[in-house]
């Protein structure tokens, strides 16, 4: 069974531009999140999906936004660049809720300059 | 809200040592309880869980047993290896919360 796959792994971008990560869940799973991962301020939840609605939502500004498809792939989008974006994004998986097991993709490391 | 809190890092051992990473949670309902492991350059894998009091998780050689009376997840294992070395993660998830709240992870690394 193929795992949580995030596009691209890497990016660099400009302050200023905006930036959109993909993540393909395990197949048969419905729910996704997304994570941010600092050294500063370790991981944050940014928020999560289940069948294409959004459940909960982290304390981050309105620059961050996200969305599920039908088939339960998800994208989350960052507006207005800021240089303390930069951070290893991770996103998760789980059959219905995160209370029971999580799988994680590898991340998407954004690099702001 | 609810927050973990683990023992600070980062913890240098050697082989076949003992180790011990100290976990403590606040919640306000009854949450799932997880310990993750993230290796340089990855995302983070499920090394444990346990779901209700007194429940132990265990994998790989470690173990964690859920605590409700000192509302504590402590991760243990009797004999550490080079392969272990990594950075863990004490986790929780409350019922209907859709999220894991994390701590802030505790580089360990085992010198053969």
């Amino acid at each position: 069974k193929a795992g949580v796959t995030q596009t691209p792994r890497y990016l660099i971008k400009t302050r200023g531009q905006q930036v959109t990560l993909s993540c393909s869940p395990i197949s048969g799973h419905r729910s996704v999140s997304w994570y941010q991962q600092t050294p500063g301020q370790g991981l944050q939840f940014l928020f999560e999906y289940f069948s294409e609605t959004q459940r909960n939502k982290g304390n981050f500004p309105g620059r961050f936004s996200g969305r599920q498809f039908s088939n339960s792939r998800s994208e989350m989008n960052v507006s207005t660049l800021e240089l303390g974006d930069s951070a290893l994004y991770l996103c998760a998986s789980s059959p219905v809720v995160m209370n029971t097991e999580a799988f994680f993709g590898q991340g998407t490391r954004l690099t702001v300059v | 809200g609810d927050s973990v809190t683990q023992m600070e890092g980062p913890v240098t051992l050697s082989e076949e040592a003992f180790l011990t990473i100290n976990c403590t949670y606040t919640a306000t309902g009854y949450p799932s309880l997880f310990w993750y492991v993230q290796y340089p350059g990855e995302g983070l894998q499920l090394l444990l869980k346990a779901t209700k009091a007194d429940d132990k998780g265990s994998n790989k050689g470690f173990e964690a047993t859920y605590r409700k009376e000192t509302t504590s997840f402590h991760l243990e294992k009797g004999s550490v290896q080079v392969s272990d070395s990594a950075v863990y993660f004490c986790a929780l998830s409350e019922p209907n919360d859709y999220k894991l709240s994390f701590g802030a992870g505790t580089t360990v690394t085992v010198r053969a």
